[in-house]
């Protein structure tokens, strides 16, 4: 089974310019939850969807939006791009969200620039 | 609101040496406790997770963890460590539902001949 796959994997952007990151799940996999890392603020959950429906938010401004689609497959977008945007950007999926026993599996992750 | 602190931002062991990277947590409810390595360049890979049930947890490539309430700990640990080891490590919590997880900073071990 393929794992969660991301793309673009790096991208060059400049300050005000907007971005777009696509994320598929495993298949099967319904949950789809997104992760900012960055050296100096480490990993911080931006959001979480399920069933095309967000059901958590982290303390982003709103220049971060994500949606779903109906085959699961995330996108996020950030407009107006700041310096301190340049980050390693990573999704997560499993089958449902917090069960208990699930686990969630990481995308190599997209890596982002801003100049 | 729950939170994680890793202690020792970087560790280093000699290649067969034990490996100990700690976990602290804190939470007002039963919590969901997971480690995962990084490798660079890469995403986050489950090395072990504890939910319910024993309280000592073994993982992958030799790793476990035990789960103490009465220290709010977790540490990880491995008895002997391989140069393939030398990655980062990071402890994350979970309550309630939903997914959202709250990782902690990170322990960047190395291992040296």
């Amino acid at each position: 089974k393929a794992g969660v796959t991301q793309t673009p994997r790096y991208l060059i952007k400049t300050r005000g310019q907007q971005v777009t990151l696509s994320c598929s799940p495993i298949s099967g996999h319904r949950s789809v939850s997104w992760y900012q890392q960055t050296p100096g603020q480490g990993l911080q959950f931006l959001f979480e969807y399920f069933s095309e429906t967000q059901r958590n938010k982290g303390n982003f401004p709103g220049r971060f939006s994500g949606r779903q689609f109906s085959n699961s497959r995330s996108e996020m977008n950030v407009s107006t791009l700041e310096l301190g945007d340049s980050a390693l950007y990573l999704c997560a999926s499993s089958v449902n969200p917090g069960q208990g026993q699930e686990t969630q599996y990481f995308g190599p992750g997209t890596r982002l620039l801003v100049l | 609101a729950q939170s994680v602190t890793q202690l020792g931002s970087h560790v280093s062991v000699s290649e067969g040496a034990l490996v100990l990277l700690r976990c602290n947590y804190s939470s007002s409810v039963p919590p969901y406790l997971f480690w995962y390595v990084q490798y660079p360049n890469q995403g986050l890979q489950l090395l072990l997770k504890y939910t319910t049930g024993a309280t000592l947890v073994k993982g992958i490539n030799g790793f476990e963890a035990e789960f103490k309430k009465s220290e709010t700990s977790f540490h990880l640990t491995k008895p002997s460590a391989h140069m393939s080891d030398a990655a980062e490590y990071f402890c994350a919590v979970r309550t309630g539902g939903g997914n959202k997880l709250t990782f902690g900073t990170g322990t960047q071990l190395k291992v040296e001949l």
